[in-house]
């Protein structure tokens, strides 16, 4: 069946450094990805998407790349804020108003 | 900017006892969902629900579990009598239906703790 994997947390970076979280996905067909991040004690927002292969979704200097060739959404950011600490999920939806499957979530902590 | 809103925010429940979870979904949107997330582990999906009827469930989404949309703003989650491994947060989720525009909202949660 589909499925997300995502990198292992706790991811401890320093203020500034640069992020990359791994997520790979098992699908058949053309999902679309998602980012989600879910702060201390909130729900889970919309951080980004991409719904084809080699679209780039972005927001608030985070990126990341749909690689249907390496099944992978890698999300980057170039220099990350304390504000940045949260958990991020991976996730993948094969069709219309179809369910997300998720990856295990990364926690990141950013320290100043 | 409209938001999914559930209540309550956290719930405590003897085990056997039922409880409802609530969600009111964004209003134009045709798709809702609850999903949960048991503490430590990965957001799981439970079920779907379009034009008033189940459209897809999990394995996780037994004869204890129902949903319903009483009167056209709310959408709930009733699990009858609750075990200790039903403790987890729940979220409730809405979308138009179409994942290329818009995906899904989610709400901020319903923490349930089964004693």
């Amino acid at each position: 069946g589909d499925s997300v994997t995502q990198m292992e947390g706790p991811v401890t970076l320093s203020e500034e450094a640069f992020l990359t979280i791994n997520c790979t996905y098992t699908a058949t067909g053309y999902p679309s990805l998602f980012w989600y991040v879910q702060y201390p004690g909130e729900g889970l927002q919309l951080l980004l998407k991409a719904t084809k292969a080699d679209d780039k979704g972005s927001n608030k200097g985070f990126e990341a790349t749909y690689r249907k060739e390496t099944t992978s959404f890698h999300l980057e950011k170039g220099s990350v804020q304390v504000s940045d600490s949260a958990v991020y999920f991976c996730a993948l939806s094969r069709n219309q108003g179809g369910k997300l499957i998720f990856g295990q979530g990364t926690e990141l902590s950013v320290k100043p | 900017e409209p938001e999914v809103t559930q209540t309550p925010s956290h719930q405590v429940t003897q085990m056997g006892q039922e409880v409802i979870l609530r969600c009111v979904p964004i209003s134009n949107h045709l798709y809702f969902y609850w999903y949960r997330q048991i503490l430590g582990q990965k957001v799981e999906f439970l079920v779907s629900f379009y034009n008033n009827e189940i459209s897809e469930k999990s394995e996780i989404f037994d004869d204890q579990f129902s949903v319903e949309r009483p009167d056209g703003s709310n959408f709930t989650l009733k699990i009858r009598s609750t075990k200790l491994e039903d403790s987890a947060m729940y979220f409730c989720a809405s979308g138009h239906g179409d994942r290329r525009i818009e995906p899904q909202h989610f709400g901020d949660g319903t923490r349930l703790s089964i004693l």
